[in-house]
């Protein structure tokens, strides 16, 4: 079964500090990759989602995640973040018909 | 489009007792999903469907049971509450699994069982 690391697990930057939150999966086969947002309180919202094409992909409000398959990885990137960032950040793989396997999710805690 | 709702939004329940919660999708979504969300775990596959009447079981299927009866709405019931089941519980939908087709989220069931 595939699996999703996210290896930080709570992240601390200052405002206009740049962002790198880790995203490894465990599958050999095609996948389809997503990066999700939960702002506090709310339900999730996707940021952005790579599925073919372009491995680097940009999302809304200035995020980008850049897919690597040979490290298996689909990191998410911001080069300044605000303190409207301030959430939880999941990583989540799809592979055939199967829904979506989540990694335990980064909060990321901005200050202004 | 209000999108994907749920309901209640909060609950609390003694062990033991019984609960259905209630996803509703107006988007025509063929898929539909429960998961749980609980402290350093992310959120975990409980039960899905591919399309109406059908269901199938994801990767923390104990203890719950769901229905499909029509299209748009997606039920997960609680036969017997356990304190293990304290968690936030979010619906998901979706068109069938395309190119990159996302799901999208309702706003979750925050249910505590003592």
């Amino acid at each position: 079964a595939q699996s999703v690391s996210q290896h930080n697990h709570h992240v601390i930057l200052s405002e206009a500090a740049s962002l790198e939150l880790g995203c490894n999966y465990s599958y050999g086969g095609t996948v389809n990759l997503f990066w999700y947002v939960q702002y506090p309180g709310q339900h999730l919202q996707l940021l952005l989602k790579y599925f073919s094409g372009d491995p680097l992909v940009k999302g809304i409000k200035g995020f980008e995640a850049e897919f690597i398959k040979s490290k298996f990885s689909f990191n998410l990137r911001k080069p300044s973040v605000q303190w409207s960032d301030t959430a939880e950040y999941f990583c989540a793989v799809r592979t055939g018909r199967r829904a979506l396997t989540f990694g335990s999710g980064t909060r990321l805690q901005v200050q202004p | 489009n209000a999108g994907v709702t749920q309901t209640p939004k909060f609950r609390v329940l003694k062990t033991g007792q019984s609960m259905t919660l209630l996803c509703a999708q107006d988007m025509n979504h063929e898929y539909m999903y429960w998961y749980r969300q609980d402290p350093g775990m992310g959120l975990r596959l409980i039960h899905y469907s591919v399309g109406e009447g059908t269901t199938a079981k994801g990767e923390v299927p104990d203890g719950y049971n769901v229905s499909r009866l029509k299209k748009q709405n997606f039920l997960l019931g609680l036969e017997s509450a356990a304190p293990s089941q304290t968690s936030v519980y979010f619906c998901a939908s979706s068109y069938p699994n395309g190119v990159g087709n996302e799901q999208y989220f309702g706003p979750g069931t925050r249910l505590t069982v003592t």
